[in-house]
């Protein structure tokens, strides 16, 4: 199956700097690698997609990007904001007969205002 | 529209009791279905998943069990809980069209004593 490894496990950034997380995943045929955001006692939510046809995606403050050669794909948050603070989630989909995600660990933001 | 509807919310249960957690998905049809389970700031365990009714993979053995009686209902279950049972209980689905992404409900929070 498919490994996913994120980094770091926390960040803390001042409000207005920017936060990037950094996943990489194993196996070279994965195609699809999704972003979660998950706020306290909450469940995670698509925040952000890319497929591995695409290179970099944006959507307002947050981009993804991904290197297929390197095998890593990053999520980039530009003007933090105190309601960024949450734990992101990285993920790799792995087209095998049955559809799993593979998650990374998670990386707890926290955005000091 | 999609909706997923997780209940209870929260639940506190004795040692030994059982336990039946209810998910059901609206708005989609044979959707492929996933239990999680999260522990108090770690990332996702999956235990189970369903890709139609009547089938079941498991993927932790434990002292949990998944049943799928309807096309867009899956149930959570255990015959006699541990006090390693506890944590936060995540149902997701996902349709293999198009868009792979998850979507998850609101999650149960489960502490058993």
């Amino acid at each position: 199956g498919e490994n996913v490894e994120q980094h770091p496990s926390t960040l803390s950034v001042q409000e207005g700097d920017s936060a990037v997380i950094k996943c990489t995943y194993s196996d070279s045929a994965s195609n699809y690698f999704p972003w979660y955001k998950q706020e306290l006692g909450k469940g995670p939510q698509l925040i952000i997609d890319i497929r591995s046809n695409v290179g970099e995606k944006k959507d307002q403050r947050i981009a993804v990007t991904l290197n297929k050669t390197a095998k890593h794909f990053s999520l980039h948050i530009t003007e933090t904001q105190p309601e960024d603070s949450a734990v992101y989630f990285c993920a790799a989909h792995l087209p095998l007969r049955d559809y799993k995600l593979s998650f990374g660990a998670g990386t707890t933001v926290t955005v000091r205002a | 529209s999609q909706t997923i509807h997780q209940w209870p919310a929260t639940l506190v249960q004795p040692v030994g009791s059982p336990l039946s957690l209810e998910c059901t998905v609206e708005g989609t049809s044979n959707p492929n279905l996933y239990w999680y389970r999260q522990a108090a700031g770690r990332g996702l365990q999956l235990l189970f998943y369903s890709v139609g009714i009547g089938q079941i993979s498991s993927e932790v053995p434990q002292n949990l069990s998944a049943s799928r009686p309807q096309d867009r209902q899956f149930i959570l279950s255990s015959k006699k809980l541990l006090l390693s049972d506890s944590g936060f209980y995540l149902c997701a689905w996902c349709v293999l069209t198009g868009d792979y992404g998850y979507t998850f409900g609101s999650g149960t929070r489960l502490t058993v004593v």
